[in-house]
Order: structure tokens, then sequence, then C-alpha cells
């Protein structure tokens, strides 16, 4: 049990354009979802934390604008990069954590972003 | 907010030895303390966590150890593979659903 999903695993994108990842939990309910950013050989960043039917919670230096989080039910998050730049190219990583559970996130196998 | 520091950056072993990889972490109020492990483009992998009311825990070749007064954990590996060669993160909550903050890093390289 408790699997994530993520989709897609990989895009490709010019510079100015959206891009949208979505962020499923399969078989659990998730009322908290997280966002990481995971730039090579560096450790995970939190960039905002998602509770569902809420507003998300940003890290200081994530611009919200730029990066739209919206997570309408207890099983999908989503994370849209908006006007899209070279410097945006990461590996972006979602988590959820089951309703009841104490602790434990259950993270998504990530969506590469290249942004051209 | 919370700090969470890792070393070594980088642990090169022989196949069979052990390898141990130490967290220390800024804020008392953390109580919740998970251990990752990520192979190249994939996702983390929870591979064994702690709680603040233990010292220690073990799985198999994999154990964790926590010094509360010292604010600072360890992740013990014994009898090393090469299948245990990746990058491993620690990670430090303040629990009841609060977020993880991760440290650096450790890339775990065993040599057969």
């Amino acid at each position: 049990g408790a699997v994530v999903s993520q989709h897609p695993s990989r895009v490709i994108c010019k510079s100015g354009t959206s891009v949208k990842i979505e962020c499923r939990s399969l078989d659990f309910q998730a009322t908290t979802m997280f966002w990481y950013r995971q730039f090579p050989k560096q450790s995970l960043m939190l960039m905002a934390t998602s509770n569902e039917g809420s507003k998300a919670t940003y890290e200081q230096g994530v611009e919200k604008d730029k990066f739209l989080i919206n997570h309408a039910s207890l099983t999908l998050s989503t994370l849209t990069v908006t006007s899209a730049h070279p410097e945006d190219s990461s590996f972006y990583i979602c988590s959820a954590r089951e309703r009841g559970s104490y602790n434990e996130q259950f993270f998504g196998p990530g969506t590469r972003l290249t942004v051209l | 907010g919370e700090n969470v520091e890792q070393h070594p950056s980088t642990l090169s072993v022989q196949e069979g030895d052990s390898a141990v990889i130490k967290c220390t972490y800024s804020d008392s109020a953390s109580n919740y303390f998970p251990w990752y492990k990520q192979e190249l483009g994939k996702r983390p992998q929870l591979i064994i966590d702690i709680r603040s009311n233990v010292g220690e825990k073990k799985d198999q070749r994999i154990a964790v150890t926590l010094n509360k007064t010292a604010k600072h954990f360890s992740l013990h590996i014994t009898e090393t593979q090469p299948e245990d060669s990746a990058v491993y993160f620690c990670a430090a909550s303040m629990g009841a659903g609060n977020k993880l903050t991760f440290g650096g890093g450790t890339r775990v390289l065993v040599k057969p």
C-alpha cells in the first residue's frame, strides 16, 4: 500500500510556457502533500506544503505566483510552474501523508523538468 | 527553523565493511528522524526511522541511534553490499504532521 504517482515523469518545454505536474495518492487519502525540488547532486528542498481544501504554505524564497499549487481532493495535488525559465529545470518530487498518519511521508517517483 | 547537517558527503567502503553516517539537528523540539535511500533518478525510499522516545532501532543490517541531549543521530549499515550504493538522506521533523527538513545527503559507494 501507500503508493504515490506523479505525472508526467519527464517533460521538456520552451521558456515562457507553463507546465503542470500531478501528484496522486493511489491507495490512500492524503490530507497533506508536500512539493520538493531537487537539483543535481543536491538535497531535497521543500517548496510548499499543501493541505486538502486550503491554500498551500510556501517556504521562504519560493514564489507562490510562479509555483501554483492546488490540492482539490484527498488524492490529488498539482504543481504548475508558470512562465518557466531554464533555471526552473530540476527534479520535482511530491510526497503525501496519509490521513491519520503521524509522520511518515510517501514519495512520488519525481518529474524531471527541462526548460529550453 | 530546523537545520540538519549531515556528514560525510561521500563515503567509500569495501564490500562487507560497515558504513556510518552522522546527522545533527538544531531544534530540540524535533522528535521524528527518518532515513531515506535514493538511487539515481528515483524517489527517496524510507529505510528506517526513529522517534525521540527511543535511543536505538535496528532492522537487519541497518540501525539508527539517537542522542537527544547532543541532538545527533546516526545511521549504521553493517556487512555492506554493492546494492547499498546510493545517496542517503537523514531528516528531522517536529512530528504531528510537520514538515521534514533534510540533511545534505551522503553518497555511499560500496566497492566489490
